[in-house]
């Protein structure tokens, strides 16, 4: 069945580190792709996105780029922050069944 | 555009009684869903909404759940005789159909504990 499969956490790093949180999904067809970040307490914010192959979505120093070939999908941000400690979700976006399909999400802390 | 509002963002309710969440849309999003999340997972679909259709509902929404969305815009999730499983975030997203990428915006989630 469609599934997402991430990168297991708890992930920890030092300020200005680089970060590679690995994405990859099984669905049928293109979905479209997106990243989520929440954090604590809080609901879901978007992160950024890619609808079709080689897009690359990109926001507050993030970057993803959507491969078909690997169904992969993995964020990127080369110089991470305090702030960023949050915990990411990729999810792609089923066209037939209309619905976002989530893992269980990367927690990230970022240490000063 | 004031986002996706949720209400009440905090609930705690013995074990037997009636719950009920609403939600409020990104204005002309004819598109709502609802989903959950359990501590430390990722949230679940529940169930959608295109305008005030009910498409889908998931195994997961037993017969003690039920949606609603009347007119088309705001909605509400109701779960009858609560259980201690029931404790979670409920969250509500929306989207625009033949939006770009069909970009879906969450709410700030309503947390039910259930003592």
């Amino acid at each position: 069945g469609d599934s997402v499969t991430q990168m297991e956490g708890p992930v920890t790093l030092s300020e200005e580190a680089f970060l590679t949180i690995n994405c990859t999904y099984t669905a049928t067809g293109y979905p479209s792709l997106f990243w989520y970040v929440q954090y604590p307490g809080e609901g879901l914010q978007l992160l950024l996105k890619a609808t079709k192959a080689d897009d690359k979505g990109s926001n507050k120093g993030f970057e993803a780029t959507y491969r078909k070939e690997t169904t992969s999908f993995h964020l990127e941000k080369g110089s991470v922050q305090v702030s960023d400690s949050a915990v990411y979700f990729c999810a792609p976006y089923l066209q037939g069944a209309q619905k976002l399909v989530f893992g269980q999400g990367t927690r990230l802390t970022i240490n000063p | 555009d004031t986002g996706v509002s949720q209400d009440p963002r905090h609930k705690i309710t013995k074990r037997g009684q009636n719950v009920t969440f609403r939600c409020d849309p990104i204005s002309e999003h004819n598109r709502l869903y609802w989903y959950r999340q359990t501590l430390g997972q990722g949230p679940e679909f529940l169930t959608y909404f295109q305008n005030e259709a009910q498409l889908e509902k998931s195994r997961l929404l037993s017969d003690r759940f039920s949606a609603e969305r009347p007119k088309g815009s705001f909605s509400t999730l109701e779960i009858q005789r609560t259980e201690q499983g029931d404790s979670a975030m409920y969250l509500c997203a929306s989207s625009s159909q033949g939006a770009a990428g069909n970009t879906i915006y969450f709410g700030e989630g309503s947390w039910l504990t259930v003592v």
